[in-house]
């Protein structure tokens, strides 16, 4: 596709369940970032990836928030045991090394509600 | 930590208007800065990239300038638009991965 692309849409999740929220970057684009973004409130920089490593993770606000990207494509945020103080929007972001320096694609977000 | 203020908080304006919106941080060592819109229910659309070396971009209607040693940007708006109605985001990078985000500012542009 021609931007980031990010799944589902939107999430309701009882109080304890377990989400996982996907990201499809640009294609070629070697850094990928998540945001967490409350309401009302700018993005919260949450971990980043560089190809499939995860250089920079102190933006994760517990050990309940994982993410991965296992072929340095697609990542996953899996937030386990969701509390409702995680409810927010969940942005992805990818950059090229070959664009404008570190200019950031967003994707349209993943609204996260829990009960 | 980077701390990030955009004021005013929200602005509303009649069509045709020129207009300012002001974006604050504290820690001048930043590697550049981005100026994003977001609409409601939507991710960022990237505006403006201004490196930590430049004072200005320009993209149309819009010009965005950088003072990196007072820690301050502007993004002016030209001749608004009721299209031009969105949240307006400053993001300064301390690095390459990482941008700190201000509360942004809410325009209205009224036709």
């Amino acid at each position: 596709g021609a931007g980031v692309s990010q799944s589902p849409r939107y999430k309701v999740a009882k109080r304890g369940q377990d989400v996982a929220l996907r990201c499809d970057p640009i294609s070629g684009h070697v850094s990928l970032f998540w945001y967490q973004q409350a309401l009302g409130q700018g993005p919260e920089f949450l971990t980043y990836f560089q190809n499939e490593a995860q250089l920079d993770k102190s933006g994760l606000p517990s050990d309940r928030f994982f993410a991965e990207r296992p072929e340095g494509s697609v990542s996953t945020l899996k937030i386990q045991r969701t509390q409702q103080e995680d409810s927010a929007v969940y942005l992805c972001a990818s950059s090229s090394f070959a664009s404008s320096y570190n200019e950031q694609f967003f994707g349209p977000g993943t609204r996260l509600t829990v009960l | 930590k980077q701390e990030v203020t955009q004021i005013p908080a929200a602005l509303s304006v009649p069509e045709g208007e020129n207009l300012v919106l002001n974006c604050s941080f504290t820690d001048s060592a930043i590697y550049n800065l981005q100026w994003f819109r977001q609409d409601p229910g939507k991710g960022l659309t990237s505006l403006l990239l201004i490196q930590s070396s430049q004072r200005e971009q320009t993209s149309g209607r819009l010009n965005a300038s950088l003072d990196k040693s007072s820690g301050r940007s502007t993004l002016y708006i030209a001749a608004s638009q009721p299209g031009d109605s969105a949240t307006y985001l400053c993001a300064p990078s301390s690095s390459f991965n990482k941008f700190y985000f201000g509360s942004g500012t809410k325009l209205n542009v009224k036709p």
